[in-house]
């Protein structure tokens, strides 16, 4: 059974532009939460999706979105990129209250 | 508000002696309780979790936690440590159950001298 996979494992970007990221869940889970990792502290919560839909969101910006598709997969869409979303982004999927955490797309902006 | 500490940013222990990180949170109910380890440039990696009963759980890799309520803390233990535990350890709280939201401290980055 394969556990959470992310894409891309590194992405160079520079300020102003657009990056999607994307996510696998482990197989039989239907929820996806996405986090924020800045170098030093630990994952913010940006957001949940489970059926499709936003169910949750944290204290981020509306530059920040997300798509769940049919098949649980989903993506994080990040615009107008800024220095301070230089971070490790980490998908985790669900089954009950226990998250399996991918290991993450590291996100650098320039 | 919703909020879990780690007081200890850094902890240096030397190989083979006993280790506790703590974490506390806030709120009155009994949320649900994770610590995670996070090695350079890796993933979260789950060492144990508490829903309920018995307040004592036991890890992978040796590791057990305490789940106490009266102190609204669950630390982290290990009575021997050994070089390759040195990494960054994550407290991690869901407040509601169901949500799958979880709350992380900030991280204790153990280090461990040989």
């Amino acid at each position: 059974d394969a556990g959470v996979t992310q894409s891309p494992t590194h992405l160079i970007k520079t300020r102003g532009q657009q990056v999607t990221l994307r996510c696998s869940p482990k197989s039989g889970h239907d929820t996806v939460s996405w986090y924020q990792q800045a170098l030093g502290q630990g994952p913010q919560f940006i957001f949940q999706y489970y059926e499709e839909e936003e169910r949750q969101r944290g204290n981020f910006p509306d530059r920040f979105s997300g798509h769940q598709f049919p098949n649980y997969s989903s993506e994080l869409n990040v615009n107008a990129l800024l220095l301070g979303d230089s971070a490790l982004y980490l998908c985790a999927s669900s089954l009950m209250n226990e998250q399996f955490f991918g290991p993450g797309t590291r996100l650098t902006v320039l | 508000a919703q909020s879990v500490t780690q007081p200890d940013i850094h902890i240096t222990v030397s190989e083979g002696a006993s280790l506790e990180l703590r974490c506390n949170y806030s709120y009155g109910a009994t949320p649900y309780l994770f610590w995670y380890v996070q090695s350079p440039g890796q993933g979260l990696q789950l060492l144990l979790k508490y829903f309920s009963g018995d307040t004592l759980v036991q890890g992978i890799k040796g590791f057990e936690a305490e789940f106490k309520r009266s102190q609204s803390s669950f630390n982290l233990r290990k009575p021997s440590v050994h070089w390759s535990d040195a990494a960054e350890y994550f407290c991690a709280v869901v407040f509601s159950s169901g949500t799958y939201k979880y709350i992380f401290g900030t991280g204790t980055r153990l280090k461990v001298l040989a």
